[in-house]
């Protein structure tokens, strides 16, 4: 009964593949996040999106692509990826309108291009 | 410079010592804020919020200051099990958490 599940925990490819991470939430949270964490440990949000909206997108090229069917999922597609792709990808969740409330990740996907 | 900053250590302490933590923040419009630990290869997880009045849990400290935009940890009484990166962690609007660099503590015997 995992809170927010990631798929998969590793993933090794090639440069130039298209890959896609999945994310699950069953905390029935309205909002969801995409967070990378490089080699240098730094944790940096890359998507958010409420109720199947995105809200945030940060400056993160076009090769990568969220896409959320319904509130509990959140899904990551890489086109074309490359070397520098290669870092933790933590997705997390939370409820929307409460300030004070946490945020929960997922155990995050390592992600190694080569 | 980050939105978020803290000094990314490592803080070196024995096993008993007292530690303290600080982190600043960029943007006044910031709302809430948090302290989460990540141990190594694993996700972070929330280990306190902090409130502008200041709040402890157990052996943990947080506090706020909101006029100079500062944060800060306190650890008391360190035990080996704190080793891990804490994270500064700022919620500017309902949708986005910001979070820092991280600091690193490593608690020896």
């Amino acid at each position: 009964d995992t809170a927010v599940s990631q798929t998969p925990k590793y993933l090794v490819t090639q440069m130039g593949n298209d890959k896609s991470i999945k994310c699950e939430q069953n905390l029935g949270h309205d909002t969801m996040y995409w967070y990378k964490q490089d080699s240098k440990k730094f944790l940096k949000i890359m998507f958010s999106y409420n109720n199947k909206e995105l809200i945030i997108n940060e400056t993160v090229p076009n090769r990568f692509s969220p896409k959320s069917p319904d509130k509990a999922h959140l899904n990551l597609h890489i086109n074309s990826l490359e070397l520098g792709d290669s870092a933790v990808y933590f997705c997390a969740s939370s409820p929307r309108d409460r300030r004070n409330t946490e945020a929960f990740f997922g155990q995050g996907t390592r992600l190694t291009v080569v | 410079r980050k939105e978020v900053e803290q000094d990314p250590g490592p803080f070196n302490v024995p096993e008993g010592a007292t530690v303290a933590f600080n982190c600043t923040y960029s943007n006044s419009a910031s709302q809430s804020f948090f302290w989460y630990r990540q141990d190594c290869r694993k996700e972070p997880k929330l280990l306190m919020s902090v409130y502008s009045s200041g709040n402890e849990d157990g052996r943990f400290t947080a506090q706020l200051n909101r006029a100079s935009q500062y944060i800060s940890l306190l650890i008391r009484d360190s035990k080996l099990s704190d080793s891990a990166t804490y994270l500064c962690v700022v919620r500017r609007d309902t949708d986005k958490l910001i979070f820092g660099t991280g600091t690193r503590l490593q608690v020896f015997p």
